[in-house]
């Protein structure tokens, strides 16, 4: 089952600049899914990212403001551009292959905006 | 050691009937508990959640019960339709920590 490490585990930033959390997966998987988590609130999925084409953004979400690149099918990175503290989150990437294929979470990214 | 248990990877339930899905978690410092649907090629979505000073919550078609005691929370679909046909996921909360059990393959029989 596939194995997944996000980075950084935590980060403290301050308002105005811009986070770069990667996810890496130790084996190629096909779909791979951006989720922001608030303490004691649902996970919401920012948006699906694709491999070697521009990411599905869910409604409330841009891409100007969560850039995210997948260059190849174990790797993408989210960014959190020009922060603010409402963005202060869990970020948590998840993959899943296809039907068959189980979920996989990472360890998670907890961003405090100052 | 998983904290959050799904025994059952899936069920089949007659269209019309009800469908129940269980999930067990050992830790009792979990306040929040959430159920999640996903369906083939697409990321998990939220259904219904219940905070642990509720031992129910009812939306729509969708009921979630929570047992404190018994650590033991269940999902009710009443009546079923093929839509729910999906893999649904339980999942724990303790403050800023979220842990997801591995999920009950639910079909709907015509």
């Amino acid at each position: 089952s596939a194995v997944i490490s996000q980075k950084p585990s935590r980060d403290i930033c301050q308002r105005g600049t811009s986070l770069t959390i990667q996810c890496q997966v130790d084996s190629q998987v096909t779909m791979m899914f951006w989720y922001r988590q608030q303490p004691g609130q649902s996970l919401t999925l920012i948006a699906t990212a694709n491999q070697g084409s521009e990411a599905t953004y869910e409604s409330g979400f841009v891409i100007d403001k969560f850039p995210i690149s997948r260059p190849n099918l174990t790797f993408s990175t989210l960014t959190v551009s020009n922060m603010s503290p409402e963005d202060s989150s869990i970020y948590l990437c998840i993959t899943g292959g296809s039907d068959n294929s189980p979920l996989h979470f990472g360890n998670g990214t907890r961003l405090t905006v100052t | 050691d998983q904290q959050v248990k799904q025994n059952s990877p899936s069920l089949s339930v007659q269209e019309g009937r009800i469908s129940i899905l269980n999930c067990d978690y050992t830790n009792s410092m979990f306040d929040y508990f959430l159920w999640y649907k996903k369906y083939p090629a697409e990321g998990p979505t939220f259904l219904i959640s219940i905070s642990s000073i509720k031992d129910k919550n009812e939306d729509g078609r969708f009921t979630v019960f929570l047992n404190k005691s018994a650590k033991h929370l269940s999902l009710h679909i009443v009546p079923s339709q093929p839509g729910d046909s999906a893999v649904y996921f339980c999942a724990a909360s303790e403050y800023d920590k979220i842990i997801f059990g591995k999920g009950t393959r639910l079909h709907i029989l015509p």
